[in-house]
C-alpha cells in the first residue's frame, strides 16, 4: 500500500516561534497534498490544498499567512505554523492521493504540536 | 455544501457481536465515499473507498455497502482488536479531491 510520512511526530514549541512540519509520499507522487487539522475528539478538518509548483488553496477561515504551505517536489509539502500560539496546539494531518487519482487518498501519520 | 453525518457517535460491543455503522451524506455529484479506521494519536488507516450504489465491498471482518443517501459498515464478529474511531468522508464533483469528513463513530469491543 501508498505510504506517507511526516516529521516530525511531535513538537513542542513556545509561543510566538515558528514550526515546520513536513509530509512526503514514499512510493508515489503527488501532485497536489491536503493538510488537516484534528483537534480532541473531533473529526478531520480540511485545512488547504497544496498544489505542486502553485501556490495553496485555504480554507474559508484559515489564515494564509499564519499557515505557510510549500509544495516543494512531487514527493513532498511543508506546513509552517508562524508565529504559533497556545490556540494552534492539535493534530495535524496530511494526505496525498495517488497521481492522477483522488480516489486513492492516503493519510500520514500526523503531528502533534503542543504551543506552550 | 458537503455534509456526512455519522452515527451512532459510541458503540460499544462484546466480541462476537456483530453490528453496523452509519454514515448519512449529501453531496453534490457523488465522486467517492471512503471508510477510514483512526486509532488514537494516528493518521486515518484506508478502508474502502465506494463510488455507486449498490456497491459493497469486504475486508476481513468488514463489509461496507453504499446506497444513493447513505453508507454502512458492518462489522461481523468482531475482536477487541477491531476498537478504534471510523471515520466516513466523501468527495463530490466540485470538490478537486478535498474530503469532507463525518464526526467518526468509536467503536469499543469487549473481549
Amino acid at each position: 500500500g501508498a505510504v506517507v510520512s511526516q516529521h516530525p511526530s511531535w513538537v513542542i514549541c513556545k509561543s510566538g516561534t515558528s514550526v515546520k512540519i513536513e509530509c512526503r509520499s514514499l512510493d508515489f507522487q503527488a501532485t497536489t497534498m491536503f493538510w488537516y487539522r484534528q483537534f480532541p475528539k473531533q473529526s478531520l478538518m480540511l485545512m488547504a490544498t497544496s498544489n505542486e509548483g502553485s501556490k495553496a488553496t485555504y480554507e474559508q477561515g484559515v489564515e494564509k499567512d499564519k499557515f505557510l504551505i510549500n509544495h516543494a517536489s512531487l514527493t513532498l509539502s511543508t506546513l509552517t505554523v508562524t508565529s504559533a500560539h497556545p490556540e494552534d496546539s492539535s493534530f495535524y494531518i496530511c494526505s496525498a492521493p495517488r497521481l492522477g487519482s483522488y480516489n486513492e487518498q492516503f493519510f500520514g501519520p500526523g503531528t502533534r504540536l503542543t504551543v506552550l | 455544501e458537503d455534509q456526512v453525518t455519522q452515527s451512532p457517535e459510541a458503540l460499544r460491543l462484546q466480541e462476537g457481536e456483530s453490528s453496523s455503522l452509519n454514515c448519512s451524506y449529501t453531496v453534490s455529484g457523488l465522486r467517492g465515499l471512503f471508510w477510514y479506521r483512526q486509532d488514537p494519536g494516528k493518521g486515518p488507516e484506508f478502508l474502502f473507498t465506494l463510488y455507486s450504489a449498490g456497491e459493497e465491498k469486504e475486508k476481513e471482518r468488514l463489509k461496507a455497502t453504499l446506497t444513493k443517501k447513505e453508507s454502512f459498515l458492518h462489522i461481523t464478529a468482531p475482536k477487541p482488536e477491531d476498537s478504534a474511531t471510523y471515520l466516513c468522508a466523501v468527495y463530490g464533483g466540485t470538490s478537486y479531491g478535498k474530503l469532507t469528513f463525518g464526526q467518526g463513530t468509536i467503536l469499543t469491543v469487549h473481549p
